[in-house]
């Protein structure tokens, strides 16, 4: 079965330092991935999302990710943190083999604490 | 107005009473989820419907039902709410691929 994993239940950074929180997925085949994220009482929104073209993605808000294959990783970086970007991140699989389902697992969230 | 509209946004309901939340959308699809969000466990699929006459349950449907009545409505119930049922509840809509547009969530207390 699909699982995600996010590595670090909550990350600190300064405004303006480099963002990056960790995803990796566990699957046979290359699943379609997907970055959420969780702004305080609202839903989510996506980030980005990958689905086997291009293997660095780039996102909203200046967010991009890098599938790797070799390493099973979806990696989420923003060059720059803004204290905007405050908010919970959440990792998302869908496999291919049922994707026509459109079912979504979700790894278990990053909460990204930006400082002045 | 929102993509996927969720009610109500708060509730509070005493231990074994039947509550519905009810979600709509307006994006089109026919794949329609309802997922609940517990701290530190991300989030779960309680059910999932391609269409009125297709539902499906995810991993973690026991102590809840839905009922698809129209493309853009999809209801879940707690027939008989307990305490472990108090969580941020979302409903979702999606293509294919799995790009989800989730409402705003309902926060369920059961006391």
């Amino acid at each position: 079965a699909q699982s995600v994993t996010q590595l670090g239940s909550h990350v600190s950074v300064s405004e303006g330092a480099l963002v990056l929180l960790r995803c990796n997925y566990s699957s046979s085949v290359p699943p379609y991935l997907f970055w959420y994220v969780q702004y305080p009482n609202q839903g989510l929104q996506l980030l980005l999302k990958y689905t086997s073209a291009a293997t660095l993605v780039k996102g909203i808000n200046g967010f991009e990710a890098e599938f790797k294959k070799s390493e099973t990783s979806f990696h989420l970086t923003k060059p720059s943190a803004h204290m905007s970007d405050a908010a919970e991140y959440f990792c998302a699989v869908s496999d291919p083999a049922t994707s026509n389902t459109g079912k979504l697992i979700f790894g278990q969230g990053t909460t990204l604490q930006v400082k002045p | 107005d929102a993509d996927v509209t969720q009610t109500p946004r708060n509730r509070i309901t005493k231990t074994g009473k039947r509550i519905m939340l009810e979600c709509s959308q307006t994006k089109g699809h026919d794949r329609m989820y309802w997922y609940r969000q517990d701290p530190g466990l991300g989030l779960r699929l309680i059910y999932y419907s391609f269409d009125v006459k297709d539902i499906n349950k995810g991993e973690i449907s026991d102590g809840y039902s839905v009922s698809r009545q129209a493309q853009a409505k999809f209801s879940l119930s707690l027939e008989s709410a307990i305490p472990n049922q108090t969580a941020l509840y979302f409903c979702a809509t999606s293509d294919f691929v799995g790009e989800a547009f989730f409402g705003q969530g309902t926060r369920l207390t059961v006391v």
